[in-house]
């Protein structure tokens, strides 16, 4: 079993919807990611959070620590949001990341 | 303030060759962690290294791998006689301390292995 489950693995949606991607994790942790990683492209960091909610823009991400569950929020998708979204999270006990094995989201336009 | 730089970003090497990956990771930063994504596959973690030093390889292979940080100059990802297997992507990522006291992490583009 994957330390990081992460849900859909994939995801085709409308312009405009609201998009919901789901993590849960097994690992006591220090903090949670949420990285985008565009086709052929490199990954960027779009939060880290370790308690409660924050938001960029268009993109919120919540965690729940008690129920060791996460949420990527994307309001008013757009075509450009199409990308895979990969949680991470930071060991605490350790030096490691796991990483859930994605959610490829398709915005269609 | 440049971010954290992989060369080369594609790769292409015929078997029972050598590969070096490079990473320079961002200013002020000085933990360098490499990751491999296999195709179809997520990302997973090989080894987290300090200036020097090397924390943590309990995710590279016990063979033909290995990794370096030198005091001066960027870390290297060494894969020596390569297979058809290594072919993937390998991410650099860096920090400005460890992981462990939940510090943002940032990574490299990239580096894509091919071998033919």
């Amino acid at each position: 079993k994957n330390e990081v489950e992460q849900s859909p693995q994939n995801l085709t949606a409308q312009e405009g919807e609201f998009i919901t991607i789901n993590c849960s994790y097994s690992v006591g942790i220090s903090a949670l990611h949420w990285l985008q990683q565009h086709p052929g492209g490199g990954i960027v960091s779009l939060f880290m959070l370790s308690s409660g909610k924050k938001k960029h823009g268009r993109l919120i991400a919540t965690i729940n620590i008690q129920e060791k569950h996460s949420s990527l929020h994307i309001t008013a998708s757009h075509p450009r949001d199409s990308a895979v979204y990969i949680c991470a999270v930071s060991s605490n006990t350790g030096n490691q990341f796991y990483f859930g094995t994605g959610t490829s989201l398709t915005v269609i336009p | 303030n440049a971010g954290v730089m992989q060369n080369p970003r594609h790769l292409v090497r015929r078997r029972g060759q050598e590969a070096r990956l490079r990473c320079s990771p961002m200013k002020g930063h000085s933990h360098v962690y490499w990751y491999r994504q296999l195709p179809e596959e997520g990302l997973k973690f090989m080894v987290y290294l300090q200036k020097e030093n090397i924390i943590d390889e309990s995710g590279m292979p016990k063979e033909r791998f290995s990794a370096e940080f030198p005091k001066e100059g960027p870390s290297i990802l060494r894969i020596q006689q390569v297979v058809r297997g290594d072919s993937a992507a390998y991410f650099c990522a860096s920090s400005p301390s460890r992981t462990k006291t939940g510090n943002t992490i940032y990574f490299g583009e990239g580096s894509w292995l091919t071998v033919v």
